[in-house]
């Protein structure tokens, strides 16, 4: 296991509705990335918190938002959540000194319905 | 652009058989090359990375990947397959020029190992 924890591991909401996401880091990290992962693909890169600051944004609307904490551990929202926002969510966390491997958490199911 | 591609979406193996899965890459800087591996209902886990150096690089539970630069690839091996190795496999690239550390990662090939 990597360390990095996530919560919930499921979660059921309904169109319209705002979600919230959480992840702790595993110790000593201070970079958190957020993904999402549809049935069947890759990961899609969402964003990229570094102590506490957004550090890099990929092809996500600003309905997904997210946050860091002093202790690294972060959050990601999702407002007005759309049916293809059903996804598994992932999040890593790496120490962000040179090329950084990234260690996953167990990811949060989404279903919007 | 930054872009990976996983050839093959599926990989089927017999049991004690080598077993490579295939990745190749584009970034304009020097690449940083990962492998993970996800088991169903679970997250990423990290099995190798080549960031410099030689170009075959070992990693977790007997796997490696060979490096070509003039072919822009980084397979997956392993030289004795086990059914347990049966799971999805993800190769993800990132820039290592740029200071955006997005990982870029290709759809994934799903590796089947038949007793």
């Amino acid at each position: 296991e990597t360390g990095v924890t996530q919560s919930p591991t499921h979660l059921i909401k309904t169109r319209g509705q705002q979600v919230t996401l959480r992840c702790s880091s595993q110790s000593g990290h201070n970079t958190v990335s957020w993904y999402q992962q549809a049935l069947g693909q890759g990961p899609q890169f969402i964003f990229q918190y570094y102590r506490e600051e957004e550090n890099g944004r990929g092809n996500f609307p600003p309905r997904f938002s997210g946050l860091q904490f002093p202790n690294y551990s972060s959050e990601l929202n999702v407002n007005a959540l759309e049916l293809d926002d059903s996804a598994l969510y992932l999040c890593a966390s790496s120490f962000r000194q040179g090329p950084d491997t990234q260690y996953f958490g167990p990811g949060t199911r989404l279903t919007v319905l | 652009a930054q872009s990976v591609a996983q050839p093959e979406d599926q990989v089927n193996v017999a049991e004690g058989n080598p077993l490579t899965v295939k990745c190749t890459y584009s970034v304009s800087g020097n690449p940083y090359l990962f492998w993970y591996v996800q088991y169903p209902n679970r997250g990423l886990q990290f099995l190798l990375k080549y960031i410099t150096g030689d170009n075959l690089v070992k990693g977790s539970y007997g796997f490696e990947a060979e490096f070509n630069k003039s072919q822009t690839s980084f397979h997956l091996k392993k030289p004795s397959a086990l059914v347990s190795d049966s799971a999805l496999y993800f190769c993800a690239v990132r820039d290592g020029g740029r200071s955006n550390y997005q990982l870029i990662w290709g759809a994934g090939t799903k590796l089947i190992i038949k007793p």
